[in-house]
């Protein structure tokens, strides 16, 4: 499977503090990245999705883009207690048998403490 | 965003029997679903991706025969983890794409997810 690094934890912020999360693929012709957060014992549920160099903003999210080194991150602004759960970066396979497949990081499990 | 609903939530069996996963499609259609499987603290590994009317595809090292995949109607895929062993206790999720876009390159939306639990 494709190779999805992130940065290891876990990360522990205080409530109010930004929390900055870090993810490097391998695959370079990937044209899709997304975050997805998965609290314990449940499903990972989509929060952000980038496809261009750059950053995206929604809300207390921000997601980076850097194609050309191959990097994604996801910064959080105003972290929350309800935002402590585990970070999945996902890349989407970009050519070939693993088009339209998505690729999983081992994830970051981020705790914000009040 | 698309809805995936998956039976059972949990389940329990002893070593060598065969249980069955389902993952349903609410109120869309979809052609192909994927499968993932994750152990405590691991990354969601892809298994493999189920094509209605047709054969499923297999990661590499995933044995077809234990994990069979039968996508026989558009809105319904099955997961049958046959002659379990312990090894195989995990959480067994599936997805589906948005019908709104189904492009290559648009997210999954996951299912609740199955623990299985072998004996």
């Amino acid at each position: 499977q494709k190779e999805v690094e992130q940065n290891s934890g876990p990360l522990s912020v205080p409530e109010g503090a930004i929390a900055s999360l870090n993810c490097t693929y391998s695959d370079r012709v990937s044209q899709s990245f997304f975050w997805y957060r998965q609290y314990s014992g449940k499903s990972p549920e989509l929060i952000m999705s980038i496809y261009s160099n750059g950053d995206k903003e929604d809300g207390r999210f921000t997601a980076q883009l850097n194609k050309a080194s191959q990097y994604v991150s996801l910064l959080i602004r105003d972290s929350q207690p309800s935002d402590s759960a585990t970070y999945l970066c996902a890349v989407n396979g970009g050519r070939g048998s693993t088009l339209g497949r998505l690729y999983f990081g081992r994830g970051t499990q981020l705790t914000v403490w009040p | 965003g698309a809805v995936v609903s998956q039976h059972p939530s949990r389940v329990i069996c002893k070593s060598g029997t065969s249980v069955k996963i389902e993952c349903r499609s609410l109120d869309f259609q979809a052609t192909t679903m994927f499968w993932y499987r994750q152990f405590p603290k691991q990354s969601l590994m892809l298994m493999a991706t189920s094509n209605e009317g047709s054969k499923a595809t297999y990661e590499q090292g995933v044995e077809k025969d234990k994990f069979l995949i039968n996508h026989a109607s558009l809105t319904l895929s099955t997961l049958t983890v046959t002659s379990a062993h312990p090894e195989d206790s995990s959480f067994y999720i599936c997805s589906a794409r948005d019908p709104s876009d189904s492009s290559y390159n648009s997210p999954l939306h996951f299912g609740n997810g199955t623990r299985l639990t072998v004996t």
